[in-house]
């Protein structure tokens, strides 16, 4: 498995608190993906990075924030969350090629329940 | 707006049967497309790459310009197939993702 991790792996929070995932990597990859998955939808893209402090947003962003401030890390922060943010997320990493993103790898993903 | 998309959300077959999970993307140049399985609460992995040609636990998947189509198929099917599996293509900085198919496979 590529170097990635994502922390914490399960977490419960309650509606209106602040939450922060973690994502991890040890492979310099340059590109850097938040997703969340939910029954019927598949992946979403809710933001992702193309570099340090270089950040975009994807098709679910409001509601959500991210940082890069380091090459290994990126930070994914519900501002405050709300029963619609419970799914698991998964990070992903890339180091992209001439032509696209390349091959992504997966973290082993967040499971999070906003009661 | 680039798709990538899944019609069957749900594929159940028997266990040596053939398979064939469907993908179309929409039409821009020359595509960058994926396959990727998730096991049961695994996570995502890449199954298969156009461009790498290869085969992969007996899955292959051959690019089809004229229909935009990346369709995934095995000749025979084994239990351990039984997972969701994702159609993607690269777009820029992103992957466009499908929906996913989730395949049984029936004793």
């Amino acid at each position: 498995d590529a170097g990635i991790t994502q922390s914490p792996r399960h977490k419960v929070t309650e509606t209106g608190t602040p939450v922060t995932l973690r994502c991890h990597q040890t492979e310099n990859h340059r590109y850097m993906y938040w997703y969340r998955q939910d029954p019927g939808h598949g992946l979403r893209l809710i933001h992702y990075s193309y570099g340090v402090k270089d950040t975009d947003k994807g098709e679910v962003s409001d509601g959500y924030s991210v940082s890069r401030s380091k090459t290994e890390d990126f930070l994914l922060t519900l501002e405050s969350a709300t029963s619609s943010q419970t799914s698991v997320y998964f990070c992903a990493i890339s180091e992209g090629t001439g032509d696209g993103p390349g091959v992504a790898f997966f973290g082993q993903g967040t499971r999070l329940t906003v009661v | 707006a680039q798709r990538v998309t899944q019609p069957e959300k749900l594929l159940s077959v028997f266990k040596g049967a053939p398979v064939e999970l469907k993908c179309n993307y929409s039409y821009s140049g020359s595509p960058e497309l994926f396959w990727y399985v998730q096991y049961s609460r695994q996570r995502l992995q890449l199954l298969l790459r156009h461009i790498s040609r290869e085969s992969i636990k007996g899955f292959t998947a051959d690019l089809n310009k004229g229909e935009t189509s990346f369709h995934l198929k095995k000749p025979f099917a084994q239990e351990e197939d039984s997972a969701m599996y994702y159609c993607a293509r690269g777009s820029n900085y992103q992957l466009i993702w499908g929906a996913g198919t989730k395949l049984i496979i029936k004793p």
